[in-house]
């Protein structure tokens, strides 16, 4: 599966939208991108996943870029709740999903 | 709940002995993943088992061993522990292979 880079961590102010970008450059045609999130500790949560369209549900909205090479993650109204570690993981359907070191997200008041 | 049990929640051990961890999948879910998470490491696939068989393994120590019942709930084995196996672990379940994993809320290891 292809490598993503994402910023270590990120500051978002409570109530503003939360725009977590990451890079996937070597993503490949079958490659689907996945978002999780993990709240102090807890299991991992999943929020989103697309394969080149956009992708919205309750939790958040999924930007692909058309040459696929970057997503952003948007949360679009950040609660204190939406602090945690935010991972990006491309993967072909079928393998198994590889962390990397993720986004640590601190949302604040 | 996300509807994968996980227990213990919490487990304390001496060094050198032996501990199983215990997994139940969402109904319904056939297949089931392990991770380690360490303070230092991050989230590490060890093994994964789909309907009863091994189907993927990753960094899994020798000294760890896994399998999935008929009834589909796993046990984690984790033998001649060591200080640096302390550890969360995660248990997760998906449908198949090819739909997103439902993780428990783990089983913190404490190795003394």
């Amino acid at each position: 599966d292809a490598k993503t880079t994402q910023p270590t961590s990120m500051d978002c102010a409570e109530g503003r939208a939360a725009n977590l970008p990451c890079n996937h450059s070597t993503i490949s045609g079958n490659e689907y991108v996945y978002w999780y999130r993990q709240i102090h500790s807890q299991g991992p949560q999943y929020i989103i996943h697309g394969l080149k369209n956009n992708e919205t549900n309750e939790m958040a909205s999924l930007i692909i870029t058309e040459d696929r090479k970057s997503s952003t993650l948007i949360l679009p109204h950040a609660t204190l709740r939406d602090t945690a570690v935010y991972y990006c993981i491309v993967r072909v359907q079928g393998n198994m999903l590889t962390f990397g070191g993720g986004t640590r997200l601190m949302v604040k008041p | 709940d996300s509807g994968v049990t996980q227990t213990p929640k919490h487990l304390i051990t001496a060094t050198g002995q032996r501990v199983t961890l215990r997994c139940s999948p969402r109904s319904g879910d056939l297949s089931v993943y392990w991770y380690q998470q360490s303070l230092d490491q991050g989230l590490q696939f060890l093994i994964q088992y789909y309907n009863g068989e091994e189907r993927a393994k990753g960094n899994i120590l020798e000294r760890f061993s896994a399998q999935q019942f008929p009834d589909l709930h796993s046990e984690l084995n984790l033998s001649s522990l060591e200080l640096g196996d302390s550890a969360l672990y995660f248990c997760a379940s998906s449908r198949g292979i090819m739909d997103g994993y439902t993780f428990g809320s783990g089983t913190r290891l404490t190795v003394v």
